[in-house]
This record gives C-alpha cells, sequence and structure tokens, in this order.
C-alpha cells in the first residue's frame, strides 16, 4: 500500500540555523512528491514538487528537497531559518500510476525561535 | 485572478441542519477536490471530480454529496450535519488527476453543535 509519514510531528529551530523536515513514503510506484506549506488560518501553499526530474528540486522562499529512491525520502531543507517560516508543512504523495489521489503526510510543526 | 474561493470562511451550525460550502475556482482547471483537516490526522479526501457532470468518493464519502453542474463549481453538502463533522473543509483544483499539483482554497471552518 502507498503511505507517506513525516518524521517529526514538530520541529523547533532558532532563527539563522538550518531547517531538517524529514517524509518518507512507501510505494510500488513511481512516485510524485510535494511539499505544501499552511500558514496559520490559511490554505495550503505549494513549495515545490518533484516528478521524476532532477533529483535535487528547489522551491520558493529558499526551500529545497531531494528525492532519494533508495532511501525512499523526500526530505526539505532550508539553509537558514526566518520567523517567517514558522507553519505547518505536509508532505504529499501520489502515483503515475494506480491510484492517482495524493496521499498526505499528517504534518510537521515548525517552530522558528528569535 | 482569484484562484480558487470559498464561503463562508466559517459557521456554526446546529446538528441535523443541511449545510453547503460553496467552492469557485477560475483557472478552468478539470479536476476539483474537498478535504477536511484534522488535527493529527493530516488531509483526508471527501469527494473529487475529474470533469463536469462527473463525481467520485475519496476515502470518508459518508455524510457529503457533491455535484458538478459545470468546470467552476464544485459545492460540497451536508445533508443532516453531526459533530464530528467539526473540521475545517479545504477545497482544491487541479488540471487534471494524477500528478498534477493540486492548488488549495483557503478554507471554510465548520462548527457543528
Amino acid at each position: 500500500a502507498q503511505s507517506v509519514t513525516q518524521l517529526d510531528s514538530h520541529v523547533s529551530v532558532s532563527e539563522g540555523t538550518p531547517v531538517l523536515l524529514r517524509c518518507n513514503y512507501s510505494s510500488s510506484y513511481s512516485p510524485s512528491l510535494f511539499w505544501y506549506v499552511q500558514h496559520p488560518n490559511k490554505g495550503l501553499q505549494l513549495l515545490l514538487k518533484y516528478t521524476s526530474a532532477a533529483t535535487l528540486v528547489k522551491g520558493i522562499n529558499g526551500f529545497e528537497a531531494e528525492f532519494k529512491k533508495s532511501e525512499t525520502s523526500f526530505h526539505l531543507t532550508k539553509p537558514s531559518a526566518h520567523m517567517s517560516d514558522a507553519a505547518e508543512y505536509f508532505c504529499v504523495v501520489t502515483f503515475t500510476s494506480g491510484t492517482y489521489k495524493y496521499i498526505f503526510g499528517t504534518g510537521t510543526r515548525l517552530k522558528v525561535l528569535a | 485572478i482569484a484562484g480558487i474561493t470559498q464561503a463562508p470562511t466559517s459557521q456554526i451550525l446546529a446538528a441535523g441542519r443541511r449545510m453547503t460550502l460553496r467552492c469557485t475556482q477560475d483557472m478552468r482547471h478539470n479536476a476539483m477536490y474537498w478535504y477536511r483537516q484534522d488535527l493529527g490526522l493530516g488531509l483526508r479526501l471527501i469527494h473529487y471530480s475529474n470533469t463536469a457532470g462527473t463525481t467520485g468518493k475519496g476515502e470518508v464519502p459518508d455524510g457529503y454529496s457533491v455535484s458538478r453542474a459545470n468546470t467552476d463549481d464544485f459545492p460540497l453538502t451536508l445533508a443532516s450535519a453531526v459533530p464530528s463533522q467539526t473540521s475545517v473543509y479545504f477545497c482544491a483544483s487541479s488540471e487534471g488527476l494524477g500528478t498534477n499539483t493540486q492548488y488549495f482554497g483557503p478554507g471554510t471552518r465548520l462548527t457543528v453543535l
């Protein structure tokens, strides 16, 4: 069965330090992977998307993610956290065959400390 | 371009009442979706539509119905609301099903008492 796991429900970092949000997926098919961000009381905004092109994907606001097939991972990183990065982040997987549906992780809440 | 709009922004509803959440997109996307978001569970798909005139069930369809009379609108109806339907509801759209990027509306916060 296809699934996605976000390994941390909460992550706290100091402003200016690196961010790492972890995501692993399980699939028998070739995945497409997304990271979305949700600021408080807002909808979801696409950060970046992987669809079998370059394995290192650059997104908005300085975020990037690397697809590692051998590790079935798609971790989200940013070199230097900003206060405005505080939000909830969702890893999402869908597949090029079989179900078309988005499968959401349960989210990681990022807290940025001054 | 507004993208996706949802109405109302929030609503408090008595149990047993009927409620329709509205969703409109102006991107001419073929596919539309309704999700509910509950703490600790992420987003779960309620219903979807591949194109105008067709709909399908997601993973939590019970107690909800949808229609897709045209490309732009995709209303979600709760025929007889129950407290377990208290949630935040998001509408989304994409060019088509599959690996297309989904774009989300701002959400409707619904409380059923």
